[in-house]
């Protein structure tokens, strides 16, 4: 069974850009969450979405946004990019968002310059 | 709001010793508590879970993870530490409720050494 996907691995882009990351969550699971992860303020989660609502949203400005298809995949955006946005970008998936441990793609580096 | 603390930046032990990797919570309801680890250039791998039940929960890689109601603790452990084991260590709570799930809030990691 193939695990969570994500691409691309890794993304260069510059100060005002915008990027859009994908993630294939695992064969059957319907929820998806993502984070972004630095080394000065670790896993912070940024959205979940279940059946293409989003559940929950993290503390992050508007610029960053999500979606979710009727097929389970995901896309998160971030617009008007800045050098903090600079961070590995994880995207997790699950059955459902309860109980049932996330299983992690192995991320988008996403470096801003 | 929920919380997680793990108190040790980082843990060394020697290979073929116990490791102890500290994992304290703080939730308004019952936690859900999870571990995962994460290995260079990698996303995170699910180790073990507590739901309910059985405090002690047995999980990957001969890992396990004691729940601590009273010290609102969910310490991982492993009797046997492995050069292999050296890797960063995530500990995890989220809270289910009828009105919705908190979403999974992460400590800050443990980066864990183990020296042959």
């Amino acid at each position: 069974k193939a695990g969570v996907t994500q691409t691309p691995r890794y993304l260069i882009k510059t100060r005002g850009q915008q990027v859009t990351l994908s993630c294939s969550p695992i064969s059957g699971h319907r929820s998806v969450s993502w984070y972004q992860q630095t080394p000065g303020q670790g896993l912070q989660f940024l959205f979940e979405y279940f059946s293409e609502t989003q559940r929950n949203k993290g503390n992050f400005p508007g610029r960053f946004s999500g979606r979710q298809f009727s097929n389970s995949r995901s896309e998160m955006n971030v617009s008007t990019l800045e050098l903090g946005d600079s961070a590995l970008y994880l995207c997790a998936s699950s059955f459902n968002p309860s109980n049932q441990p996330q299983h992690f793609g192995d991320g988008t580096r996403l470096s801003i310059l | 709001a929920q919380s997680v603390a793990q108190p040790e930046d980082q843990v060394n032990v020697a290979e073929g010793n116990p490791l102890t990797v500290k994992c304290t919570y703080s939730v308004s309801g019952n936690p859900y508590l999870f571990w995962y680890v994460q290995y260079p250039n990698r996303g995170l791998q699910f180790l073990l879970k507590y739901i309910t039940g059985d405090n002690l929960v047995k999980g990957s890689y001969g890992f396990e993870a004691e729940f601590n109601k009273s010290q609102t603790s969910f310490h991982l452990k492993k009797p046997s530490a492995l050069v292999s084991d050296s890797a960063l260590y995530f500990c995890a709570v989220r809270v289910v409720r009828n009105s919705g799930n908190t979403p999974l809030v992460f400590g800050k990691g443990t980066r864990l050494s183990v020296i042959a």
